[in-house]
């Protein structure tokens, strides 16, 4: 399985941008890049997704390296409900599971 | 719209002691249903996959069984409890591969005592 190299933990204040980094430098070429997101004692909920072209949603934005070996999502103003566990995850060509690592734990200061 | 049922949210159980969790998807057809794991502290565990009826793919070894005896519902099992079972289950589903998006129930603590 390709994997994924996060920080442990990360804080940011609220109401700021916050960037979370991603290091998957054994990332194959159609393998997408998910992110996801735990809140204590909830399962994990879909954040953001995308191959090769930075991705925006409502949640969050994604950007991904022009050599696919790093991504960074960004929350452009965390929240106090932000805090969770944030999980970036290789999703390999025709592989029926995503292997989550341990993540990274954000937490929002007010 | 689509939804994931998972019971209990809570489970306590002595060890040898069997255990069945259910976990159901409405509003959907044919979902590839997973079971994960997560320990304490923990990243998320892959135990089980299932991609149709019948047909069940197992990650990893353990004294836990799983069942798809309908569409969409999915079943966790043991026969006897151990103590290292303990730990937090997730039920997810989603509807394909590659690009297609994990949706996970709300879990069950389960605590081996």
């Amino acid at each position: 399985d390709a994997k994924t190299t996060q920080p442990n933990s990360m804080e940011s204040n609220e109401e700021e941008p916050v960037h979370l980094p991603c290091n998957h430098s054994t990332i194959s070429g159609t393998d997408y890049i998910h992110w996801y997101r735990q809140l204590p004692s909830q399962g994990p909920e879909y954040v953001i997704h995308g191959l090769t072209s930075n991705v925006n949603n409502r949640m969050a934005s994604l950007a991904i390296a022009e050599d696919r070996k790093s991504s960074t999502l960004i929350l452009h103003r965390a929240t106090l409900r932000d805090a969770a566990v944030y999980y970036c995850i290789l999703r390999e060509t025709g592989a029926n599971n995503l292997f989550f690592g341990t993540g990274t734990r954000l937490t929002v200061i007010p | 719209s689509q939804t994931i049922h998972q019971w209990p949210a809570t489970l306590v159980q002595p060890v040898g002691s069997p255990l069945s969790l259910e976990c159901t998807v409405e509003g959907t057809s044919n979902p590839n249903l997973y079971w994960y794991r997560q320990a304490a502290g923990r990243g998320l565990q892959l135990l089980f996959y299932s991609v149709g009826i019948g047909q069940i793919s197992s990650e990893v070894p353990q004294n836990l069984s799983a069942s798809r005896p309908q569409d969409r519902q999915f079943i966790l099992s043991s026969k006897k409890l151990l103590l290292s079972d303990s730990g937090f289950y997730l039920c997810a589903w989603s509807m394909g591969f590659r690009d297609e998006k994990l949706f996970f129930g709300s879990g069950t603590q389960l605590s081996v005592l």
